[in-house]
């Protein structure tokens, strides 16, 4: 299947500072990645969508300013952490959708290791 | 937006068969996938349904009834390392753009 990687697998930075979160797709092309935030016994939420090319849409409740995506080839997204607080500490993972063509049209998508984000 | 609604938790003994079911409400559905995630860990995709049906996957299968917003994921000949979190997640079109929704997991615990 498709691989995703993600960089760095953990990070633990002091509060204030920035961190940012590559996500790349290796072996197949991605005009479309998704970043989620997971917290401790909790479901995936989505965050934003990536576009290459073009601004991220990101959910309600998600701060765009906060939250800085960047997508600018067809192989890689970052997400910068802006001015980490504790509350930000999570487990971010991205997916990239592949744009296989399936018999009845779907495709999937595929996520990477995650990253594991402590702000102290 | 979506409401998608799955069990919290289970139990199955080792060997056993184990049906974790998945109700879902939503406008513009594309599409239904289950995916499989180990603790501390990234969830891996397991099976895709958006057409009624049963798909199936060695043992694992996966059903949609798009008309009662209903799926569930059937694991058969249970072992250990299937004890995980099993996601249901929803594909949808708000707003013109492309979104995969995932419910809360069920955690699925196998025993001896």
């Amino acid at each position: 299947g498709a691989v995703v990687s993600q960089h760095p697998s953990w990070v633990i930075c002091k509060s204030g500072t920035s961190v940012k979160i590559e996500c790349r797709s290796l072996d197949f092309q991605a005009t479309t990645m998704f970043w989620y935030r997971q917290f401790p016994k909790q479901s995936l939420m989505l965050m934003a969508t990536s576009n290459e090319g073009s601004k991220a849409t990101y959910e309600q409740g998600v701060e765009k300013d906060k939250f800085l995506i960047n997508h600018a080839s067809l192989t890689l997204s970052t997400l910068t952490v802006t001015s980490a607080h504790p509350e930000d500490s999570s487990f971010y993972i991205c997916s990239a959708r592949d744009q296989v063509v399936r018999r009845d049209g779907g495709d999937e998508q595929f996520f990477g290791p995650g990253t594991r984000l402590t702000v102290l | 937006g979506q409401n998608i609604d799955q069990p919290t938790e289970m139990t199955a003994t080792e060997g056993a068969i184990v049906q974790i079911n998945c109700t879902y409400q939503t406008s513009g559905f594309n599409g239904l996938f289950w995916y499989q995630q180990h603790a501390g860990e990234a969830p891996t995709f397991l099976s895709y349904n958006v057409l009624d049906g049963l798909e199936e996957k060695g043992r694992f299968s996966s059903f949609l009834s798009r008309s009662k917003g209903y799926s569930y994921l059937l694991l058969k000949e249970l072992q250990m390392k299937d004890s995980a979190s099993y996601l249901c997640a929803v594909r949808d079109f708000p707003g013109g753009y492309q979104k995969v929704t995932f419910g809360t997991g069920t955690k699925l615990q196998v025993i001896p």
